[in-house]
Order: C-alpha cells, then structure tokens, then sequence
C-alpha cells in the first residue's frame, strides 16, 4: 500500500497526558499537512510542510500542539496536556512537486478521545 | 475565517437519481477539489479543478470550476448506494480550507 499512513488509528487519553501522532506520507511527496475535524464539520487546517520546512501554521495550533518533519518524510503532530476540547480526527494529507501539487491525499486519520 | 458554504447540507435520493450539489465563496480560489468521506475515515479526493470554466469527469461525477472562481459544482449521474458519503470541496494552494460538506443518503 503506497498511500498516506497514520498511527495510530485510535487513541484514548486522560485530560493532562501527553499524546503523539505519526504520519507517513506518499512517499514521493513533498508536502505533508495536519487537519483537525470534528463530528460533523470538515477539516481545518493545522500546519503544512514542504520537505522540512513548516510554512504554514493556523491559529488553532496552540502552544501546545507542536509538528515537526525532522527529515522531510514522515511527520509527528505532539499535543501537550491534552484538554476534552481536543478530542477530534486528526487528518494528514500529502501532496507532491509540479503541477498536480495541490491535490491532497488523506490517510485514515487518528481518533483522539481525551477523557 | 474563510468559509466554504456547501448547499444544499443533506440529501435524502433514489437509487438512479442525478444529484447535484455546489459550493460557493467569497474569495476567489485558484484550486478547486472535491472529496468524498465515508465515517471514520479520511477524505477521498475525486475532482481536481484548476481553471474558471473547467469541467471536468471522472466516471459519474462530473465537476466545475464557476466563471467568478467563487464557485464549483458537483454532480453524479444515476446514484448507486455506495455513493452515500459526505461530499466536501476544499481549496488548496495558497489557502487551505474545506467546505461545510453536504451528507448524501441513497435510497435503494
């Protein structure tokens, strides 16, 4: 399967842990991106790479939520003392270099419960 | 923020029925995309439009980019029950943001 992986698939917390998140995306691609989706609405976006580089961060990225993409391939998205409020999806998408750069592909996303 | 508004928000067919459904902005896009979702799981791209005016197919399903760049439209000709899902276009380029998805139940 060469599509965009993540892990895990589910995640049950407790309010004040620490909680991280791995994607792997297509492996020819060049830019990855977090979302968050909660029932009912679409994705909003988190943050986005290009190789190693992180471009772009939304406002809903708080201090503490961090991302990093160390070696321009696989990405972590780390949230520190999770809050109930950040029970959600997390989605990561991929997209690769020229002219189709902007077509995103999703992985299966991580559902986080924080109890 | 930016918000994509879809219309209409559910969709309640028959098994063979056209659908159409739209999405329209106040800002002007260079990207089009449409997804399909199904529960628990990531958004499925299945149109990529990049030119006002564009119309583009891919199988049933047939999208278009509008002439202002605020908007595109979605249709799927002669409806089948795996088509239920949650339909959501979605801008990527400069910006990145996604519709408020219009949920489409098939009746067999």
């Amino acid at each position: 399967d060469t599509g965009v992986s993540q892990d895990p698939r589910h995640k049950i917390t407790k309010r004040g842990q620490n909680v991280t998140f791995r994607c792997d995306p297509i492996s020819e691609h060049n830019r990855l991106y977090w979302y968050r989706q909660t029932l009912g609405q679409g994705p909003e976006f988190l943050t986005y790479f290009q190789n190693e580089a992180q471009l772009e961060k939304s406002r809903l990225l708080s201090d503490r939520f961090s991302a990093e993409r160390p070696k321009g391939s696989f990405s972590t998205l780390e949230i520190q003392r999770t809050e109930q409020g950040d029970s959600a999806m997390y989605l990561c998408a991929s997209s690769g270099p020229g002219v189709d750069g902007y077509e995103q592909y999703f992985g299966p996303g991580t559902r986080l419960t924080v109890t | 923020g930016q918000q994509l508004n879809q219309s209409p928000q559910s969709m309640f067919i028959q098994e063979g029925e056209d659908v159409s459904m739209n999405c329209t902005s106040s800002s002007i896009f260079n990207t089009w995309l449409w997804y399909k979702q199904d529960p628990g799981e990531g958004p499925v791209l299945l149109i990529a439009l990049y030119k006002a005016g564009e119309l583009t197919s891919n199988g049933r399903l047939t999208a278009q980019f509008g002439i202002t760049r605020k908007d595109s439209f979605l249709n799927i000709s002669a409806s089948i029950p795996s088509d239920v899902g949650i339909y959501f276009c979605a801008e990527s380029g400069n910006q990145f943001y996604f519709g408020t998805g219009t949920s489409l139940t098939v009746i067999p």
